[in-house]
């Protein structure tokens, strides 16, 4: 069975720091691996993906997520947030038949000014 | 603008009371899933269709019920048999079902006991 655990409730950041949101991933089989955003009340956005080739993948945003086969993980970076980054942010493996989406718990990005 | 609609915003249940939650999407899109959302739980599947007129149960299917009678519609029932209704209720679509294909996510409804 596939499973996500993302490491991190909550993480508190200043404006401008570098940040990296943990995303730890459980599979016996090829994975497809994504990140979504959600803003208060909202439904969640997609944020970036990886489904196969590059194993760093980017967003129109700044944000950048690495898939490590090895060390099972698909963390997300950005080099500098901003106020509007505050959010909470989904880690989640889909089911290559069925498209089903096992998501992590969550982790509330905080970016204070 | 091609979307997901889901509604109402806010539904409020009474004690053995059904209430069927909508949602409606305009992306042509053969796939729709419902996932419920509490409070640092993440998202997990109710039901999911891959095709009109088939749907499959997902993980916390008891107490919930759907229909897909048409592509663009996939309502959501909570029975009365559902005993903690309570939370923030998710309807997603993508193009083919597969694991490959992105899904889009509608704005919700919340759910609440009176």
């Amino acid at each position: 069975a596939q499973s996500v655990t993302q490491l991190d409730s909550q993480v508190p950041v200043f404006e401008e720091a570098p940040v990296e949101l943990r995303c730890n991933y459980s599979s016996s089989v090829s994975v497809y691996l994504f990140w979504y955003v959600q803003y208060p009340n909202q439904g969640l956005q997609l944020l970036l993906k990886y489904l196969s080739g590059s194993t760093l993948v980017e967003s129109i945003n700044g944000f950048e997520a690495e898939f490590n086969k090895s060390q099972t993980s698909f963390h997300l970076r950005k080099p500098s947030v901003h106020i509007s980054d505050t959010a909470e942010y989904f880690c989640a493996v889909s089911e290559w038949n069925t498209g089903k989406l096992i998501f992590g718990q969550g982790t509330t990005l905080q970016v204070k000014p | 603008d091609g979307g997901i609609t889901q509604s109402p915003k806010y539904l409020f249940r009474k004690e053995g009371q059904n209430v069927t939650l909508s949602c409606e999407q305009n992306l042509n899109h053969d796939a729709m899933y419902w996932y419920r959302q509490d409070p640092g739980q993440g998202l997990r599947l109710i039901y999911y269709s891959q095709i009109v007129n088939d749907f499959q149960k997902g993980d916390i299917a008891e107490g919930y019920s759907v229909s897909r009678e048409k592509k663009e519609s996939f309502p959501l029932t909570v029975t009365s048999a559902q005993k903690n209704p309570t939370a923030f209720y998710l309807c997603a679509s993508s193009i083919g079902g597969t694991g490959n294909q992105p899904q889009h996510f509608g704005d919700g409804t919340r759910l609440s006991i009176l």
